[in-house]
């Protein structure tokens, strides 16, 4: 079965620095991987996703990811962090019908 | 703005009642997922429906059902309510039955359900 783990519960990020997410999978397929966000009282948005080819992916929001298969980690990242940035971040991997979330972390961005 | 609706947004009831939530998917897509997001549980998978027909299960309790309508709007039931069912659940849709990364989920505002 599938699984997904973020080790970081919370982070807390100055506005301008960078921002680096952590995701690691298991999964014994070639998985394909998520990361959606999820502001204050708002539903999951797709930051990116990535299923094969070059193994850093872009996104929106000036997000990015990286999947390397030989630590099975998907981190996300992002040059420099906005205010609006602040969110819930979630890495999902999926198989041919369900997505399994990780934990999620919350990203704090303080001024 | 995902496309995806689902009403009420907030819902507030007792335990022991039965509520239902709606969710109509985006313009075209046919397939319905439902997710729960509890503090304890986290975002799980519940059910999802292809073109009116129940294709996938998840850790959905046997007190809770869904339906697809014909015009593809779904409905989640959840009855006997007790005070742990207070979640926000979410309603996704999709373009196809099959998943992987060519079949991105959109995803509802949400409802939230508060059982007191």
């Amino acid at each position: 079965a599938q699984s997904v783990t973020q080790p970081d519960i919370h982070i807390t990020v100055s506005e301008g620095a960078s921002l680096e997410l952590r995701c690691n999978y298991s999964y014994g397929a070639t998985p394909y991987l998520f990361w959606y966000v999820q502001s204050p009282g708002q539903g999951l948005q797709l930051l990116l996703k990535y299923f094969s080819g070059d193994t850093l992916v872009q996104g929106i929001k000036g997000f990015e990811a990286e999947f390397k298969r030989s630590q099975s980690s998907f981190n996300l990242r992002k040059p420099s962090v906005h205010w609006s940035d602040a969110a819930e971040y979630f890495c999902v991997c999926s198989n041919d019908y369900k997505l399994s979330f990780g934990a999620g972390t919350t990203v704090t961005v303080r001024a | 703005d995902s496309g995806v609706t689902q009403t009420p947004k907030h819902l507030i009831t007792a335990t022991g009642q039965r509520v239902t939530l709606r969710c109509s998917p985006r313009s075209g897509d046919l397939s319905v997922y439902w997710y729960q997001q509890s503090l304890d549980q986290g975002l799980q998978f519940l059910i999802q429906y292809y073109n009116g027909e129940e294709r996938a299960k998840g850790n959905i309790l046997e007190r809770f059902s869904a339906q697809q309508f014909p015009d593809l709007h779904s409905e989640l039931n959840l009855s006997s309510l007790e005070l742990g069912d207070s979640a926000l659940y979410f309603c996704a849709s999709s373009v196809t039955l099959a998943g992987g990364p060519y079949n991105e989920q959109f995803f509802g505002p949400g409802t939230r359900l508060t059982v007191l």
